[in-house]
């Protein structure tokens, strides 16, 4: 079952712009997670945010989530080209298993 | 480096043929999974373990087995009985349940085909 739902499904922007990615889920959790994975390789985790918090910074990302919605969202800030891949939202209820999105595809242009 | 290791990273199946995927990791975690991704699809858990000689079933264990003798070892077999094995398979893992909020760590997955 996929729980979390990422949107938009694709976008492209230039090199320097933010981009922002949103995550939608159904049901309560313990925390939410953001992965990214490149064309052909295993995914790579960027950043985690726990029920009782709202927002959380790492280097360029800025992710925020808010429960009452059941929502997330990941900011990339001043993107650059190799930030190009898809990017995933997971979520994890307590139980150590994560629900995956189906994923966005993010375009940067050089 | 610590990492997750699987392999092969391309791999053919005929029909019939149960063939069985790698996944070795050296981060000393204890918990082990793994991944079925198909495009525009996300991914979809198939089994899980938390502890050496224990595994559970995910979302979409049918046509698929494993086997946890070590910790750092987790195979997947995909039997004949799975008839549409064509997709791109994960293994991650996580130090140790179930203290909760800890990221998985991915290997960089095995694209399997039919023949």
């Amino acid at each position: 079952s996929q729980q979390g739902e990422e949107d938009p499904q694709a976008l492209s922007i230039q090199e320097g712009e933010n981009a922002t990615m949103n995550c939608s889920y159904k049901t309560s959790i313990n925390n939410l997670q953001w992965y990214r994975q490149n064309s052909g390789r295993g995914l790579v985790h960027l950043i985690l945010i726990r029920s009782n918090e709202r927002e959380k910074h790492s280097g360029r990302l800025r992710v925020t989530l808010d429960t009452s919605k059941k929502s997330s969202s990941l900011l990339i800030t001043a993107s650059r080209a190799a930030d190009t891949a898809s990017y995933f939202c997971a979520t994890e209820g307590g139980s150590e298993k994560l629900v995956f999105g189906k994923g966005m595809k993010l375009t940067v242009n050089p | 480096d610590g990492g997750i290791t699987q392999s092969p990273k391309y791999l053919f199946r005929k029909e019939g043929q149960n063939v069985t995927l790698s996944c070795e990791q050296n981060l000393n975690h204890d918990a082990m999974y793994w991944y079925r991704q198909d495009p525009g699809q996300g991914l979809r858990l198939i089994y899980y373990s938390q502890i050496v000689n224990d595994f559970q079933k995910g979302d979409i264990a049918e046509g698929y087995s494993v086997s946890r003798e070590k910790k750092e070892s987790f195979p997947l077999t995909v039997t004949s009985a799975q008839k549409n094995p064509t997709a791109f398979y994960l293994c991650a893992s996580i130090p140790s349940p179930p203290r909760g909020n800890q990221p998985q760590h991915f290997g960089d997955g095995t694209r399997l085909s039919i023949l």
